[in-house]
C-alpha cells in the first residue's frame, strides 16, 4: 500500500523567513502533485510534477521532485501572510494500474506577521 | 473556479438516515473521484468512475455507493448514517487519457453533519 507522508505536519513561520515541505512515499511512481486548501475549502492545484528533476516555480512557492529518493519538497521564499494555508501533497498510482491520487497528511502553514 | 460543481453545500441529518451527494464534472472530463476528508482521516479517495464505469475503488464503506451517469454526472449514496461519517466530500474530475498530466480539480466539496 502506498504510504505519504509529509513534514512538518505543522509550521509556524514569520513573514519573510523561509522554509522547506518535505513529502515522501513509499513505492516508486513519476507523477505527484502539491495542492493547496484554505480552511474549508475547496483544493487548489499548485504544481504538477511529471518526471525525476522536475522543477516548477510559482511566485514565491517552487516544487521538485527527485523520483530516485522518492521525495518532493515545496519550498517557501520570503514567506507572506496571504501563504497561510495547508498543503497537501499527492502521489499517482497509475503505473500500478490504480488512478487514484493517494494524499499526504498534509502541511499546515501559518505566517506570523 | 475549477468547473466541478457540487450539491449540497452543506447537509445536516441524523443518524440511520440516507442522503445523496451530486457532482458535475468539468466540461470534457469523463473521470470523477470521491474523496472524504475527515480531521481524524485526513483526504481518504473512496471510488473513481471513468465514462460511466467504475475504475478503482478505496476505503469505501458497504454503506456507501456510487454511480457515474451518461452525462457524467455523479452521485454518492450515503446510508444508514452515523455520527463518524460526519466529513467534508470532494468530486474531483480528470480526463484520464494517455496525455493527460492526472492533475485533478476538486469541486467545492459538500459538508455532512450527522447528529
Amino acid at each position: 500500500e502506498l504510504k505519504v507522508e509529509q513534514n512538518p505536519l505543522f509550521l509556524s513561520m514569520q513573514e519573510g523567513k523561509n522554509y522547506t515541505i518535505y513529502c515522501n512515499y513509499s513505492t516508486t511512481s513519476d507523477r505527484l502533485y502539491w495542492y493547496r486548501q484554505d480552511p474549508g475549502k475547496s483544493l487548489e492545484s499548485l504544481f504538477v510534477l511529471l518526471s525525476n528533476g522536475a522543477v516548477k516555480q510559482e511566485g514565491r512557492l517552487m516544487a521538485s521532485l527527485d523520483t530516485k529518493a522518492r521525495l518532493s519538497t515545496l519550498h517557501i521564499t520570503a514567506a507572506v501572510h496571504d501563504l497561510s494555508a495547508t498543503y497537501f501533497c499527492a502521489v499517482d498510482m497509475k503505473a500500478f494500474g490504480n488512478e487514484k491520487l493517494t494524499f499526504g497528511t498534509g502541511t499546515r502553514l501559518t505566517i506570523i506577521p | 473556479d475549477s468547473g466541478v460543481t457540487q450539491t449540497p453545500k452543506h447537509l445536516i441529518t441524523a443518524t440511520g438516515q440516507r442522503v445523496t451527494l451530486r457532482c458535475s464534472p468539468r466540461s470534457g472530463d469523463l473521470s470523477v473521484y470521491w474523496y472524504q476528508q475527515s480531521l481524524d482521516q485526513g483526504l481518504q479517495f473512496l471510488i473513481q468512475y471513468y465514462n460511466g464505469e467504475e475504475r478503482a475503488k478505496g476505503n469505501i464503506l458497504e454503506r456507501f455507493s456510487a454511480q457515474q451517469f451518461p452525462d457524467l454526472h455523479s452521485e454518492l449514496n450515503l446510508s444508514s448514517l452515523e455520527l463518524g461519517d460526519s466529513a467534508l466530500y470532494f468530486c474531483a474530475s480528470s480526463e484520464r487519457l494517455a496525455a493527460n498530466t492526472g492533475e485533478l480539480f476538486f469541486g467545492e466539496g459538500s459538508r455532512l453533519t450527522v447528529l
